[in-house]
């Protein structure tokens, strides 16, 4: 049971340089989030997809796309990247449906580590 | 300010030691409050949460919450040196996909 594989775990980008950070789970786990993690900061939420076909900003979107491929995938674009991407990037999945019981309790992936130059 | 804040440390204890970590919040409708610990070049994993107010216990671990003063604390006792990691707070409402999480808190535990 892999639970959640993140792709690449390494990239080095040039300024203005397009990419894309690939995401499964295999939990079958109904929302699904992209983070990123920064020294003092802590993580934070770039987009979510609560289910299969929706998708929502988190505190962070601004330079991002992302797109809920099916169920299992959910992929993060950067379209012109830029020195301030340069962060360590999170996926993480949940069986939480945002109903009113119980916690929304993540399982992330080992992270992207993205430089942009 | 942030909406949580935590000391991001370091912090060195000696093993055996009883380490206590901690994390103010400012939003008073969070409801759920987790503990995450990240050894070093991997992904955050859940340790354990608690609902509300009250304690809650498991195993070394004990996790704290006084919503009347907004502050969360994780307790470990007899620790270990495979304790050390950063250890991150989080928090959500009822029902909400957004989670928010603490800067972490380094720890190291020396044998």
């Amino acid at each position: 049971n892999a639970g959640v594989t993140q792709t690449p775990k390494f990239q080095v980008l040039k300024t203005g340089q397009s990419m894309t950070l690939q995401c499964a789970q295999d939990m079958n786990h109904n929302s699904m989030y992209w983070y990123r993690q920064d020294p003092g900061m802590g993580l934070r939420l770039i987009y979510y997809s609560a289910s299969e076909g929706t998708t929502d900003k988190g505190e962070v979107p601004n330079g991002y796309n992302v797109s809920r491929l099916n169920k299992r995938e959910f992929s993060l674009r950067l379209e012109s990247a830029a020195p301030s991407q340069t962060s360590v990037y999170f996926c993480a999945s949940s069986v939480f449906r945002g109903t009113a019981s119980g916690a929304n309790v993540l399982t992330f992936g080992a992270g992207s580590r993205l430089t942009v130059l | 300010q942030k909406e949580v804040e935590q000391d991001p440390g370091p912090l060195s204890v000696p093993e055996g030691a009883i380490v206590s970590l901690n994390c103010t919040y400012s939003n008073s409708a969070f409801q759920y409050f987790m503990w995450y610990r990240q050894y070093s070049r991997k992904g955050p994993e859940l340790l354990m949460y608690t609902y509300s107010s009250g304690n809650k216990e498991d195993g070394r671990f004990t996790a704290q919450v006084d919503k009347s003063s907004k502050y969360i604390s994780l307790f470990i006792r007899d620790s270990q040196p495979s304790d050390s990691a950063t250890y991150l707070c989080a928090m959500s409402g009822t029902g909400g996909f957004k989670t928010i999480f603490g800067a972490g808190t380094r720890l190291f535990v020396k044998a």
